[in-house]
């Protein structure tokens, strides 16, 4: 399985852009990126997923990197409400069934 | 629109008693199915998934089982719990491997 690399923590103030950084160097070129939070006590919440070129959707942004072996999400204006734990995965691409391994994630702290 | 449901959403058992959580999705057919385990502070693992009915696999051996008895219908079942069987229990579905995984809102089990 690929392994992820995330900052254990960060903070934010409120309204301010939050750029979340995520190394995967060993992603295999199927595999997509996929990014999910979560907040305490339930489940995870998909955010965002690409495959090589830059996403955009309602939620946030995503770059990555042209050799794939990172990935950024970025808030590009962070509420109270996207504080919770950020989590960038390798879905399993090369595989029948899209697994997916969570790392310990990004705790994001939005200060008012 | 499509929908998870799972329960209980908490449940406390003795050490060697039987175990049934159940997942149900609504609003679209033949799901990719995935039973993950959350254990406190650390990352996701996969349990088991299934891609159609009656159709199994199972990521890590261990104390627990799954069962698709109908199309959008995922049951986790243990005929005797162990103690390192608590945790948090999540159910998620995908339209095809390699898309975004929806998550229920999980299931706290705890083994006394």
């Amino acid at each position: 399985d690929a392994k992820t690399t995330q900052p254990n923590s960060m903070e934010s103030n409120e309204e301010e852009p939050v750029h979340l950084p995520c190394n995967h160097s060993t992603i295999s070129g199927t595999d997509y990126i996929h990014w999910y939070r979560q907040l305490p006590s339930q489940g995870p919440e998909y955010v965002i997923h690409g495959l090589t070129s830059n996403v955009n959707n309602r939620m946030a942004s995503l770059a990555i990197a042209e050799d794939r072996k990172s990935s950024t999400l970025i808030l590009h204006r962070a509420t109270l409400r996207d504080a919770a734990v950020y989590y960038c995965t390798p879905g399993a691409g090369g595989t029948s069934y899209g697994k997916l391994t969570f790392g310990q994630g990004t705790i994001l702290t939005v200060h008012p | 629109s499509q929908t998870i449901h799972q329960w209980p959403a908490t449940l406390v058992q003795p050490v060697g008693s039987p175990l049934s959580l159940e997942c149900t999705v609504e609003g679209t057919s033949n799901p990719n199915l995935y039973w993950y385990r959350q254990a406190a502070g650390r990352g996701l693992q996969l349990l088991f998934y299934s891609v159609g009915i009656g159709q199994i696999s199972s990521e890590v051996p261990q104390n627990l089982s799954a069962s698709r008895p109908q199309d959008r219908q995922f049951i986790l079942s243990s005929k005797k719990l162990l103690l390192s069987d608590s945790g948090f229990y999540l159910c998620a579905w995908s339209p095809r491997p390699n898309q975004p995984q929806h998550f229920g809102d999980g299931t706290r089990l705890s083994i006394l």
